[in-house]
């Protein structure tokens, strides 16, 4: 069975300041999905890495995938609170088309 | 608008009750998942199927159950309700050819079991 540990559970900050939230497993993944979701809706895709030490960016906030495939990070820079929510990393199997393995997620919380 | 709709939005239902909650998923995409939210679990797989037939099998119990149509379009029907079914049931679909499995969630199915 492929677990997936998320670190900080929970992260209150304060608007302005950065944040890292880490994503770690022993097992390799094909790929690894980043998704954030708001109370009451639907996890949204943010980013899919796959390539080991792959880097992608999406405005304020920066996706590492770790060069073996078993990890993953999110940084964010000037947090704002618009950033508040759950964010949750998932990682695909190296079969095709396999399930996700969704983390517990990591409750950030950013006040103004 | 992730293109996946999920109905109905909210469900209070007593303990015993069956319900059936419906997904279509976004056009063009053949896998349809199945997913339980509470409270102490996170997201929990429950579920996948692929062009009408079950694909993948996670932590689904014996009184639910699934099935997806020839419009794609998926049920999960929940029997014998006990208070601990209570969460949010969320659907996924993810397009075929794509090797990294990025799922789109719909918006959830709330259930309330009194």
């Amino acid at each position: 069975t492929q677990l997936l540990e998320q670190s900080p559970q929970f992260l209150s900050i304060q608007e302005g300041e950065n944040l890292t939230v880490y994503c770690n497993s022993s097992s390799v993944f094909s790929s690894l999905q980043w998704y954030r979701q708001e109370p009451g809706e639907g996890p949204v895709l943010l980013v899919t890495v796959v390539t080991g030490g792959e880097v992608k960016k999406l405005k304020r906030l920066t996706f590492q995938f770790g060069d073996a495939r078993k990890d993953s990070s999110l940084h964010i820079t000037a947090a704002q609170p618009g950033d508040t929510g759950l964010y949750l990393c998932a990682g695909a199997g190296e079969t095709s088309g396999s399930r996700l393995t969704f983390g517990e997620g990591t409750q950030l919380t950013v006040n103004p | 608008d992730s293109g996946v709709t999920q109905t109905p939005k909210h469900l209070i239902t007593a303990t015993g009750q069956r319900v059936t909650l419906r997904c279509s998923p976004r056009s063009g995409d053949l896998s349809v998942y199945w997913y339980q939210q509470s409270l102490d679990q996170g997201l929990q797989f429950l579920i996948q199927y692929y062009n009408g037939e079950e694909r993948a099998k996670g932590n689904i119990l014996e009184r639910f159950s699934a099935q997806q149509f020839p419009d794609l379009h998926s049920e999960l029907n929940l029997s014998s309700l006990e208070l601990g079914d209570s969460a949010l049931y969320f659907c996924a679909s993810s397009p075929s050819g794509t090797p990294y499995n990025e799922q789109f969630f719909g918006p959830g199915t709330r259930l309330t079991v009194l």
